[in-house]
């Protein structure tokens, strides 16, 4: 039983590319969400989604783009990647809705833009 | 907007000794609060859950209390050891929302 994997684990990119952040999992969790974690600032929430077809913005969105079509897949991309987006990003997934289920987070993606 | 404080200084204690590590919130009333642990390099690691009717909460070596008029949990480590040395994470809720919060964490290392 993998969990929540998370690819890749590391990446440096130059200001302007893009790129896409995978995360899957393999409990059928419906609810899944993706964080950056910065010193100081703790774990903040990008997007996440209740289901396949269902995504929502979290505190942080902006330059990040999500979608959901199968309950196992939740990527995260990066349009035009900025310096400030250096950061180290988790996916974390629940088997329940809003109902204090457990966040399952992968082991993080740790991303350098140059 | 609702808010997670919790104690940005490392924690250093003895091999032994009780550590008690502090989540105070503002501007709202959860349902529930989280804690996690978190290792240098990985992902954080659910560790328990407390109702806001329930007072406190034990899991082994860990207790969780829930004070929802001063709007505080505790997190206690008994007879801590030096593998309990960790970053922990408080975690709520946002009202209404499928949104967790996090807090900073708090560094806890226990020396042998």
């Amino acid at each position: 039983n993998a969990g929540v994997t998370q690819t890749p684990k590391f990446q440096v990119l130059k200001t302007g590319q893009s790129m896409t952040l995978q995360c899957a999992q393999d409990m059928n969790h419906e609810y899944m969400s993706w964080y950056r974690q910065d010193p100081g600032m703790g774990l903040r929430l990008i997007h996440y989604s209740v289901g396949a077809g269902i995504t929502d913005q979290g505190e942080v969105p902006n330059g990040y783009n999500v979608s959901r079509s199968t309950t196992e897949d939740f990527p995260l991309r990066l349009l035009s990647a900025a310096p400030s987006q250096t950061s180290v990003y988790f996916c974390a997934s629940s088997y329940r809705l809003a109902g204090s289920g457990e966040l399952f987070f992968g082991e993080g993606s740790r991303l350098t833009v140059l | 907007s609702q808010k997670i404080e919790q104690n940005s200084e490392a924690l250093n204690i003895q091999e032994g000794k009780t550590a008690t590590l502090t989540c105070n919130y503002t501007n709202y009333s959860p349902a529930y609060l989280q804690w996690y642990r978190q290792d240098p390099g990985r992902g954080p690691v659910f560790l328990l859950l407390i109702r806001e009717n329930e007072k406190e909460k034990r899991k082994e070596r860990l207790k969780v209390t829930f004070d929802t008029t001063l709007k505080q949990s505790l997190f206690h480590i008994t007879a801590s050891q030096p593998a309990d040395s960790a970053t922990y994470l408080c975690a709520l809720p946002t009202s209404g929302t499928y949104k967790y919060i996090f807090g900073t964490g708090t560094r806890l290392k226990v020396l042998a």
